[in-house]
């Protein structure tokens, strides 16, 4: 158990639909990052937050969105959606302090979305 | 921006054989991941490199970077069917977002 829990574990939901997802990081842990993991893109960044700030973004569409809380825990909009976008979404967390090559994330156990 | 090129795609192992997995980019390492994933299931970390030349082992799993940090292996001693999973290297990139490779799925025959 990585100490990084994601809600729900698993979604259906049909075309043109809007649904969040969220993340609670591992205890201590200032950052959170999403990935999106797809047969055929693999496992893609989509966003990093710093301690309720946007810190980096990836290869996000202009329909998902994220925020992080004051409470650091996370949440992922995905919003007008298509059946492309079926596919599992990491949440993932790091101490956000020592920054660099060596800081370690830890992942969720992903929330599955299967857009009908 | 950097791709990392994994291999095999995928392999398949008698219970109690050695394995290994390769992970090459065209351009130097700064932070080199490897995370297990059970099929459909989150990743665990296993191992970060960062040196060239490190090498790290964790029970029967040893991961090592080569002297000009760009490439990578992973080996499994005596694999078990516990070893089944996808591997997955992943390079840390500027903004601290991970960036990975495609992957290797490992099935290890009892």
């Amino acid at each position: 158990d990585s100490g990084v829990t994601q809600t729900p574990k698993h979604l259906i939901t049909a075309t043109g639909q809007r649904v969040t997802l969220r993340c609670s990081p591992r205890s201590g842990d200032l950052s959170v990052y999403w990935y999106q993991q797809s047969l055929d893109q693999g496992l893609q960044f989509l966003i990093q937050y710093y301690n309720g700030e946007e810190r980096a973004k990836g290869n996000i569409l202009e329909r998902f969105s994220a925020q992080q809380f004051p409470d650091l825990h996370s949440e992922l909009n995905l919003s007008s959606l298509e059946l492309g976008d079926s596919a599992l979404y990491f949440c993932a967390s790091s101490d956000g302090t020592s920054g660099g090559a060596s800081e370690t994330q830890y992942f969720g156990p992903g929330t599955r979305l299967l857009v009908l | 921006s950097q791709e990392l090129e994994q291999s095999p795609q995928s392999l398949i192992v008698q219970e109690g054989k050695n394995l290994t997995i390769n992970c090459t980019s065209s351009k130097t390492l700064y932070g080199l991941y490897w995370y297990k994933q059970k099929y459909g299931e989150g990743l665990i970390f296993l191992m970060m490199l960062q040196k060239g030349g490190e090498e790290k082992s964790h029970e029967k799993i040893t991961a090592k970077l080569d002297e000009k940090k760009q490439q990578s292996s992973l080996h499994i001693t005596a694999s078990q069917p516990s070893h089944a999973g996808i591997y997955l290297c992943g390079e840390k990139a500027a903004g601290n977002k991970l960036t990975f490779g495609g992957g290797t799925r490992v099935l290890v025959k009892p």
